[in-house]
Order: C-alpha cells, then structure tokens, then sequence
C-alpha cells in the first residue's frame, strides 16, 4: 500500500525553531514535496527533494532520506504568519500521480 | 500568486445533481491535475489530463470526468452528486514534456463545493 504519516498537529513559540517529520511508504519514488497551507486557501509550493540530504532556502529547509522513506521540513526564526498546515507529498512510480499526507497543523504561540 | 485561477470560487449543489467546475493554468503550463480536499486532510488526487488526455487517475470512481482544452484550461465535472462530495477542489498545473518531466505542481486557489 501506499501511506503518507505524519504528526498531526505542533505547537511552537515565535523565533524558535520546528521540525516536522513526514514518513512514507509508496510504490516507487520520484522526489518528495513539501507545501503550506493557510486556512481556506490553496497550497504553495515549499521545497522539493529527490536525492538525499538537506535543501536549505532561507529559513526553511527540508531534509530527505530515502532509503528510511523518511523527510523532514526544518523551519527557523518562527513568525505567526507560519502558523498553518504543512503537507508532505509523494511523487511515486507514476509521474502524473502525487499522494498527500494529512498535513501538520502548526500553532505559533507569541 | 501562482496564475491559476478557478471558477467558481464556491458552490452550492443538491444531491443528484451535476456540477463543472473550471481551471485555468499557469502561462507555460501544459499539464492540469485535479484534487479533492476534505476539511482536515490532504488533497486526494483525482486524474491528471496532458495534452488533452488523461495522464492517470486515483481512486475516484467514473462520474468523475474531466477535459482538458488546446489552450490548457480544464473541467473537472461531476455527476450524480453524493454528500461526502462536499470539499474543496484544487487544480495544479505543472510543466510536462513528452518524455514526462517532472516538475513542481502549482495551486489555484480552490472551488468550496457544498453539496446538500
């Protein structure tokens, strides 16, 4: 089967620092997505992994592991306007298709 | 701003009825895919058209059918509506090449479709 884990929902203060972790499971892979989601809008586009290791742009980053099938969006200097959902997705065998996890709802506390 | 845009922004149905929904993609963009979004979960992917053809599908049964347009912009449409089809609909467009390149899929802002 084909399944997206990660945590439901984290909690953070302003100018820290988060780490949401994404777990998959597909058939095949072809590179790992990682958008934000703000209530009652679309997802934007974040970061795009398909080798291992760490992509950095600005304050975040994503890290990809393939072999664990196992990512991570890395995000600094926390603003309230991070407050939002945080979606990992999976490109697998087809190209045409990407699956979504649930998403990781992010509360930025003053 | 991505330059996808969709119509309508929301939407009130009655169950058994039919709805179209509309997607214009992104300047360059040759290749539209259409999700549907539950309130709390993830997109769920729904089919994919390039060059006007179906390029994949998801778990979504046959009264969901979409076109795609010579200028990109496509239809999701959907018959005998049922309650549960009540959500949020996205499109994305990306760039495709004939040899199937894989690029970043980018968001228009939704079509809320509440089904009564």
């Amino acid at each position: 089967g084909q399944n997206i884990d990660q945590p439901t929902e984290m909690t953070a203060t302003e100018g820290a620092i988060v780490q949401i972790n994404c777990t998959y499971q597909t058939s095949g892979f072809n590179g790992l997505f990682w958008y934000q989601q703000h209530a009652g809008e679309a997802p934007t586009f974040l970061s795009y992994n398909v080798l291992d290791g760490l992509e950095e742009k600005g304050r975040f980053s994503s890290f990809l592991s393939r072999s664990k099938g196992y990512s991570y969006l890395l995000l600094k200097e926390l603003q309230m306007k991070d407050s939002a959902s945080y979606l990992c997705a999976v490109r697998g065998l087809s190209a045409s298709k990407i699956i979504f996890g649930s998403g990781t709802r992010l509360s930025i506390r003053p | 701003e991505t330059g996808v845009t969709q119509s309508p922004t929301h939407l009130i149905k009655t169950r058994g009825q039919q709805v179209t929904l509309r997607c214009s993609s992104q300047s360059g963009h040759n290749t539209v895919s259409w999700y549907q979004q539950a309130l709390g979960q993830g997109p769920q992917f729904i089919f994919q058209y390039y060059r006007e053809e179906e390029n994949g599908r998801g778990n979504f049964p046959p009264r969901f059918s979409g076109l795609q347009f010579p200028n990109y912009s496509s239809e999701l449409n959907v018959n005998a509506l049922e309650l549960d089809d009540s959500a949020l609909y996205l499109c994305a467009s990306s760039v495709a090449t004939s040899g199937g390149k894989r690029d970043t899929q980018y968001f228009g802002p939704g079509t809320r479709l509440t089904v009564l």
